[in-house]
């Protein structure tokens, strides 16, 4: 199993371009998230989905679309970029509550610098 | 809402010495995990905490929840300097409204000297 996959791994943007982070999975997960992490900040959730065709806000969803349209893919969408959306962006999976002791699997992440 | 704080946020210590890292959160949860994130790294799942007095432990970490306090501490044994990393507490926000949403401290750098 591959687990967790993100691309790319760095990204620079211009303000205001758009573009989607790639999110996939194949451990048959049905939850799935998005977070960025900033300095001095620990991690915050973007989006998250429980599964295909479900998606909610986290804590931080302004500027960022998602969708699920398959189990394995959650693509992250920058509508605008800013550079306040300058960060490091991990995509996870898990099975979910359901099954315990289960935990979040972390991607290897984006870097995402906008200029 | 629910707030994690952990601390300390930076930790400094000799090979050899034992610490405790503490982490605080604000409201019920039942579901608590430690990570640990090496510099340009993603992070590690460490331990994942379900009940209240749960602990498990891994080498020379062992970590503990009680639920009640609202309180899950991280506690290195022996340092050495193959620890240095961050490491992060995360709670479910399951009673929030939110199953799977996971809400993290901001982290506790550890750094170990020889």
């Amino acid at each position: 199993n591959a687990g967790v996959t993100q691309t790319p791994k760095f990204q620079v943007l211009k303000t205001g371009q758009s573009m989607t982070l790639q999110c996939a999975q194949d451990m048959n997960h049905e939850y799935m998230s998005w977070y960025r992490q900033d300095p001095g900040m620990g991690l915050r959730l973007i989006h998250y989905s429980v599964g295909a065709g479900i998606t909610d806000q986290g804590e931080v969803p302004n500027g960022y679309n998602v969708s699920r349209s398959t189990t394995e893919d959650f693509p992250l969408r920058l509508l605008s970029a800013a550079p306040s959306q300058t960060s490091v962006y991990f995509c996870a999976s898990s099975y979910g509550r359901g099954s315990l002791g289960e935990t979040q699997y972390f991607g290897p992440g984006t870097r995402l610098l906008v200029l | 809402e629910l707030k994690v704080e952990q601390n300390p946020l930076f930790l400094s210590m000799q090979e050899g010495k034992n610490y405790t890292i503490y982490c605080n959160y604000s409201t019920t949860s039942d579901r608590l995990y430690w990570y640990r994130q090496d510099p340009g790294k993603s992070l590690e799942s460490l331990f994942v905490l379900l009940s209240n007095g749960a602990v498990k432990q891994e080498g020379r970490l062992m970590a503990s929840l009680d639920t009640k306090a609202r309180l899950s501490t991280l506690h290195i044994t022996a340092a050495v300097h193959d620890l240095s990393a961050t490491y992060f507490c995360a709670v479910d926000d399951f009673w929030g409204g939110g199953s799977e949403k996971l809400v993290f401290g901001k982290g506790t750098k550890l750094t170990v000297n020889p």
